[in-house]
């Protein structure tokens, strides 16, 4: 079976400190990775994702995501926070050695970036 | 905009009612794909389509029937809703389902029965 855990509910950071918001998988096999943001009374918008080669991952509006195996981890990072990156942040994982073909997603991390 | 595009964006509906919700994607993709989004718990896949066919349904009650004419457009039509149905329910399309290609989102619907 495949599974991604978020174990944070909720991420507060100031503006313009660094920023992570963590990720770990299971799966079977080599995993396909995503991250996911939605802002309130929105869908799900891609940000970046890991299917192979360098472990280290750049995304829209300045994220990125690091993929380690041996920690079984794809956290989401952002070097200096911005008060617009205040949402909810969904970690995803496909096993693409798997017959099920859609997403798995975590519950979820709301970040709050205060002024 | 991510060119999947959900109608309506609220709908409220009695228990005993019937009402159906469409997704539209103009992204040119052949898989198309239900999710059930509520509160606190991660979003819960409901129907996936690959070339119009249904190629997983996870264990969604009867009460929510899937509909594919065509690879642009998916519908979910509702009929004897519990409370416990109300959620945000979004659609999503990809390239091909499987493999590293992402999926789009639509804005979803957020369903509320009364």
């Amino acid at each position: 079976a495949q599974s991604v855990a978020q174990p944070e509910d909720q991420v507060n950071v100031a503006e313009g400190n660094p920023l992570t918001v963590k990720c770990t998988y299971s799966v079977s096999g080599n995993p396909y990775l995503f991250w996911y943001v939605q802002y309130p009374n929105r869908g799900l918008q891609f940000l970046l994702k890991y299917i192979t080669g360098d472990n280290l991952v750049k995304g829209s509006y300045g994220f990125e995501a690091e993929f380690n195996k041996s920690q079984t981890s794809f956290h989401l990072k952002k070097p200096s926070a911005l008060v617009s990156d205040s949402a909810l942040y969904f970690c995803a994982v496909r096993d693409p050695s798997n017959s099920g073909y859609a997403l798995n997603f975590g519950k979820g991390t709301s970040l709050l970036v205060t002024p | 905009e991510t060119g999947v595009t959900q109608t309506p964006r609220h709908l409220v509906m009695g228990m005993t009612n019937k009402k159906s919700l469409k997704c539209e994607q103009h992204l040119g993709h052949n898989a198309m794909y239900w999710y059930k989004q509520s509160a606190k718990k991660p979003l819960e896949l409901m129907f996936v389509y690959n070339f119009k066919e249904q190629t997983e349904n996870n264990s969604v009650p009867s009460r929510f029937s899937p509909e594919c004419p065509n690879s642009s457009h998916l519908f979910l039509h509702l009929h004897t809703l519990q409370p416990e149905d109300s959620a945000l329910y979004l659609c999503a399309s990809s390239q091909e389902w499987g493999v590293g290609t992402e999926a789009f989102f639509g804005q979803g619907t957020r369903l509320t029965v009364v």
